[in-house]
């Protein structure tokens, strides 16, 4: 069974950089038949799609974010990540990450969700 | 982007109803959307894929339906533990959106 798990701090620093990781077990991060992806929701809000990564590193992000966004891979480690510059209030938020349905975009494996938040 | 409109917004409702929830593109995604449903706590459920493909393992009593740019959720007969926040999705083209979701409460 995939199972995938979210690590990195609990807490940031407006203006700062947030630092996720997301570690793949029970299946392999190397198929060219799905992007692994990084979702958020912030406390009372709904979904958002951050961005999708495969193995090769080719990288799709949410135009809202994607200036400040970076979504990079490591097959050796079976992990892909997470970084988010100058994060503000509005960032803080329960991520996920996630992979999807073969061949789609429908998400059906996904982490537990870590939350961050951003402290002033 | 593509937008997603969900309604309602809100649902109540008693168990062993039906109910359906409406998920509106701003522009045609070719069947490529999803229903997650989520809890407090818990990560988000895949129902629904591709539209009306139900997910392995997810009672038959959750049914999608549509194309083009209009699509449903449908629960047959709701039990206890369908009372949750739902959301659609599309896929359609990378810039993935989701509905604002809707949330099933206990009438």
């Amino acid at each position: 069974q995939l199972q995938l798990q979210e690590s990195g701090p609990g807490l940031v620093k407006s203006s700062e950089t947030l630092s996720l990781t997301c570690t793949v077990s029970g299946g392999s991060i190397s198929s060219s038949s799905y992007y692994w992806g990084w979702i958020r929701q912030p406390p009372g809000k709904g979904l958002e799609w951050i961005g999708s990564i495969d193995y090769s590193g080719t990288t799709y992000y949410n135009p809202s974010l994607k200036s400040r966004v970076t979504i990079s891979v490591d097959t050796s480690k079976k992990q892909f990540s997470l970084r988010l510059s100058s994060v503000t209030a509005a960032d803080t938020a329960v991520y996920y990450c996630a992979r999807p349905v073969e061949y789609s975009g429908s998400y059906v494996y996904w982490g537990q969700g870590t939350l961050v938040t951003v402290s002033s | 982007d593509i937008q997603m409109t969900q309604s309602p917004s809100t649902l109540s409702a008693s168990v062993g109803d039906r109910v359906t929830i409406t998920c509106r593109a701003s522009q045609g995604i070719n069947n490529w959307l999803a229903w997650y449903q989520l809890k407090p706590g818990k990560a988000p459920k895949l129902l629904i894929y591709k539209a009306s493909s139900l997910q392995s393992g997810v009672p038959s009593r959750f049914s999608g339906s549509g194309s083009g740019t209009e699509f449903t959720l449908t629960i047959g007969s709701l039990q206890p533990d369908d009372f949750a926040t739902y959301y659609c999705q599309q896929y359609n083209s990378f810039g993935y959106t989701f509905g604002q979701g809707t949330k099933l409460e206990i009438k």
